[in-house]
């Protein structure tokens, strides 16, 4: 299985509600990546998961909050944000963060719109 | 920080030809890692190709290659007999091989394939 999955596929949430995002790989892989893209531009890291322990954090609101539950699994906590964090999010894994096959796999994404 | 340019926002091409993506990056280090990306229109972003900084011969998968071009700090990617499906948004990316974490996305290009 080298795929990375997202759930759900869309989402629309108003400013007050509390939703998450769900990322799954089966690779084995021991990193994970949240990136948050906005149309047209290239992807912005958002967070870094090495070995189920958040290594980094690129300054990202705390109305954004990760949480890696086993080493499988990544997960998006979303609560009171605003529109313009409206964009797709982007879930990627790759086998460590240092390692020298390093080639990070990204899932289809969760489009975000936040009214 | 290592910065990746892509100076063509838009490209066109026509079926069966080929076309060749120009990316530059800058960067200090000796050894690090080059990727391409293809992302489709509401598609998953997926690795066409990557090149190690410390090998001296280009990459190839298929009909995609890469001119490696070290002391100029350049990374041109030429897709051969294109193909409709070819069409997406091309990005560069550079990673170090030390810091191992980021990717550092160029702007991306936007690949056109006409009939």
């Amino acid at each position: 299985d080298t795929e990375v999955t997202q759930t759900p596929k869309h989402l629309v949430m108003g400013m007050t509600n509390k939703k998450s995002l769900k990322c799954e790989q089966h690779m084995g892989h021991r990193a994970m990546y949240w990136y948050k893209q906005k149309a047209k531009k290239p992807p912005e890291l958002m967070f870094v998961y090495s070995y189920e322990k958040l290594s980094i954090n690129e300054s990202v609101p705390s109305r954004f909050s990760p949480e890696c539950p086993n080493s499988s699994l990544l997960n998006l906590h979303l609560h009171a944000l605003q529109p313009e964090d409206s964009a797709l999010y982007l879930c990627a894994s790759s086998q460590e963060v240092t390692s020298t096959r390093n080639e990070q796999f990204f899932g289809p994404g969760t489009r975000l719109t936040v009214l | 920080a290592q910065t990746v340019t892509q100076s063509q926002p838009e490209m066109s091409v026509q079926e069966a030809e080929t076309v060749t993506l120009s990316c530059t990056y800058d960067t200090s280090e000796s050894d690090y890692y080059l990727f391409w990306y293809k992302q489709p229109p509401s598609r998953q972003m997926i690795l066409v190709i990557r090149q190690e900084a410390y090998k001296q011969q280009n990459a190839t998968e298929n009909r995609f290659s890469v001119n490696f071009q070290k002391a100029a700090k350049s990374f041109s990617l030429k897709i051969s007999d294109s193909q409709l499906g070819d069409a997406a948004m091309y990005f560069c990316a550079y990673r170090s091989a030390g810091s191992g974490y980021a990717l550092n996305f160029g702007k991306g290009t936007s690949l056109l394939v006409t009939p």
